[in-house]
């Protein structure tokens, strides 16, 4: 079974910092895709990056960026110049790209407060 | 292009009733999938429709059920609720097959 683990439950970092949230996930799948979502208080998920697996270059999305090892199957998300409105619950999300599943497999979430 | 709506945003039930939310994917969007949040088990899978068919579905009892119209609209059925289906019922809809966007949810309370 495909599994997402999130080991920070709750993360801080100061306003202007960079700040990295750990994920590693299972899977012996070769190909597959990954995500980090953002949950801010309204309760709304938020896409903030997506990365192919058989893509070997590291995806980035303005002050977002992934550090992504296939062999070592992790997945962390480094937040740069870190803003108030980046406080919010952090998802790592799994899906299998070799059958049409439409099924996200989350992690338990990393919890980050931005303080001023 | 409009994003994910789901409707209604906030519903009280109790307990034995059944409940029906709907989801409306953004245009263009042939799949919809949903989830259950809840802050002890997480987000769980529930099912995925494409084209009206429903192709995947997750471990839930038989009481969850779905259907997806033709203009892509889904909607998701509870019957019998009971106190533990009160959760956050988050839709997402894709037009590629992996980048899932998704609607502001749906708070079922169950009492």
């Amino acid at each position: 079974a495909q599994t997402v683990t999130q080991s920070q439950p709750e993360m801080s970092v100061q306003e202007a910092e960079t700040v990295t949230l750990s994920c590693t996930y299972d899977t012996s799948e070769s190909n597959y895709y990954l995500f980090w979502y953002k949950q801010p208080p309204s309760r709304q998920m938020i896409l903030v990056i997506r990365q192919e697996a058989y893509k070997q270059q590291n995806a980035t999305e303005n002050r977002f960026s992934v550090n992504f090892q296939k062999a070592a199957k992790s997945f962390s998300l480094k937040i740069s110049d870190s803003q108030l409105g980046d406080t919010a619950m952090y998802f790592c999300a799994f899906m299998d790209g070799s059958s049409n599943t439409g099924k996200l497999i989350f992690g338990q979430g990393t919890t980050l407060q931005v303080k001023p | 292009k409009a994003g994910v709506t789901q409707t209604p945003r906030y519903l009280i039930k109790t307990r034995g009733q059944q409940v029906t939310l709907s989801c409306s994917p953004i245009s263009g969007h042939r799949s919809v999938s949903w989830y259950q949040q809840t802050p002890g088990q997480g987000l769980q899978f529930l099912f995925e429709y494409f084209s009206e068919t429903q192709r995947n579905k997750g471990n839930f009892p038989g009481r969850f059920s779905g259907r997806q119209f033709s203009n892509s609209r889904s909607e998701m059925n509870v019957s019998t609720l009971e106190l533990g289906d009160s959760a956050l019922y988050l839709c997402a809809s894709s037009f590629a097959q992996e980048t899932q966007y998704f609607g502001p949810g749906t708070r079922l309370l169950v009492l």
